[in-house]
């Protein structure tokens, strides 16, 4: 069973809105802080945003500040990403990976198998 | 703006031992930045290796180890194998559930 799953990529003009979202099961989705990280095409890991698990608090990285809205639902075990005027450089591949902790220290696990989004007119 | 470096690129003869390095452009990363590392094959979603600076998830070979050395965190590849050649991320948490990850290491077997 695959713990995350992501949808709602696709190709999106610039200027343009998309929401993803992310399936959770296999775990008490939410007790868990849950984040959105991408990679555009042959580039490196970032992070997106998180939000923590009863959605008190949410983060963003500062190249999507403003455009992009996480949201969760944990009655349904989903997580959302809002994207909004959407341009070349949110082109990536974008993973829902949960935080797993052990007292106060945080990591990634586990990844889904991400969901594409493509910018592009 | 703060900036997490590794290696670009890196090479491993087999059964070789090699070092990545994961470290501040501004600071020190100590055991508080909780290093963590994630292996990355091509076409594939990242799998974790190490959290907590020097703890293998779930299933990672022992070959794999974590480290703080001087300045950085570092991830030791003992005994390299053909499938250790892939991508390596570090991820450092700056507080406030903000993340940065380096850009990644390339690491070639031959």
């Amino acid at each position: 069973e695959v713990p995350l799953v992501e949808s709602g990529g696709g190709l999106v003009k610039p200027g343009g809105s998309l929401r993803l979202s992310c399936a959770a099961s296999g775990f008490s989705f939410g007790n868990y802080m849950m984040n959105w990280v991408r990679q555009a095409p042959g580039k490196g890991l970032e992070w997106v945003s998180s939000i923590t698990g009863t959605s008190s608090s949410r983060y963003y990285a500062d190249s999507v500040k403003g455009r992009f809205t996480i949201s969760r639902d944990n009655a349904r075990n989903s997580l959302y990403l809002h994207m909004n005027s959407l341009s070349a450089e949110d082109t990536a591949m974008y993973y829902c990976v949960r935080t797993k902790t052990a007292g106060p220290i945080p990591w990634f696990d586990p990844w889904g198998q991400g969901t594409l989004v493509t910018v592009s007119s | 703006q703060t900036v997490v470096t590794q290696e670009p690129s890196l090479s491993v003869s087999p059964g070789g031992t090699v070092t990545l390095t994961c470290g501040l452009s501004s600071g020190s990363v100590s055991t508080n930045s909780y290093p963590s590392w994630y292996q990355q094959t091509p076409g594939q979603a990242p799998r974790t290796l190490i959290f907590k600076t020097n703890a293998r998830s779930s299933g990672v070979p022992d070959r794999y180890s974590g480290s703080i050395l001087g300045n950085k965190a570092a991830l030791t590849i003992t005994g390299a194998q053909a499938d250790d050649e892939c991508d390596y991320y570090c991820a450092l948490y700056m507080g406030s559930g903000v993340w940065v990850f380096g850009g990644g290491t390339k690491v070639t077997v031959l």
